[in-house]
């Protein structure tokens, strides 16, 4: 149960787009289309932003999309805005009703 | 409003025990699986363990295994979490969280309640 691979950090200006990289093996993100992504800010419940690796929930802005390649999803937030700020984390479903998340990445906002 | 409420958070010594509460409302809570997932102060997060709706299948982070212990009782629409032989290591905010069957995912969370394990 080793965490997925996320970049510690990430930045990008308003307006712009970025993109968040979580690598795993084949007995998660490889072995299932289970990805989903969470926003947290600071002292908050993370929040569901994508789902099934593509999947937005109701309420999500469209700014925000999934994709996934082998081993490696991607979230990519277009359209930065200042309140996109906080941090990201992937989660894969690993076997069962198991779960293993990315160690988080920070978005900063330029 | 669906809403899930943690409860039980304290200051522990290492090898003590506690007892985690998680209230379901707002949904029917029979029909979804919940997760506990904990995040140690400045860290990320942490998957600890799953039950399914009817408590046939529950898991466990091998990080837990052997000493936490998931239940949950529909009738009170709730979910525990009891942990005994508590280490400095389980230090955390912990959440209780909703996995609809549709979805694999984390869809409702908690408002997490804190665990200190500390001499």
């Amino acid at each position: 149960q080793s965490a997925l691979t996320q970049p510690r950090s990430v930045s990008g200006s308003p307006g712009q787009s970025v993109t968040i990289s979580c690598t795993g093996t084949s007995s998660d993100v490889g072995g299932y289309n289970s990805v989903s992504w969470y926003q947290q800010h600071p002292g908050k419940a993370p929040k569901l932003m994508i789902y099934d690796v593509s999947q937005r929930p109701s309420g999500v802005p469209d700014r925000f999309s999934g994709s996934k390649s082998g081993y490696t999803a991607s979230l990519t937030i277009s359209g930065l805005q200042a309140e996109d700020e906080a941090d990201y984390y992937c989660c894969s479903n690993a076997g069962s009703y198991t779960s293993v998340f990315g160690g988080g990445t920070k978005l900063t906002v330029l | 409003e669906v809403q899930l409420v943690e409860s039980g958070g304290d200051l522990v010594k290492p090898g003590g025990s506690l007892r985690l509460s998680c209230a379901a409302s707002g949904f029917t809570f029979s029909s979804y699986s919940m997760n506990w997932v904990r995040q140690a102060p400045g860290k990320g997060l942490e998957w600890v363990s799953s039950i399914s709706h009817s408590s046939t299948y529950i898991y466990y982070a091998d990080s837990v295994k052997g000493r936490f212990t998931i239940s949950r009782d529909s009738a009170k629409n709730s979910l525990y979490l009891q942990m005994s032989s508590l280490r400095a290591e389980d230090t955390a905010v912990y959440y209780c969280a909703r996995r609809p069957a549709a979805i694999d995912a984390f869809d409702i969370w908690g408002q997490g309640t804190m665990v200190t394990v500390s001499s």
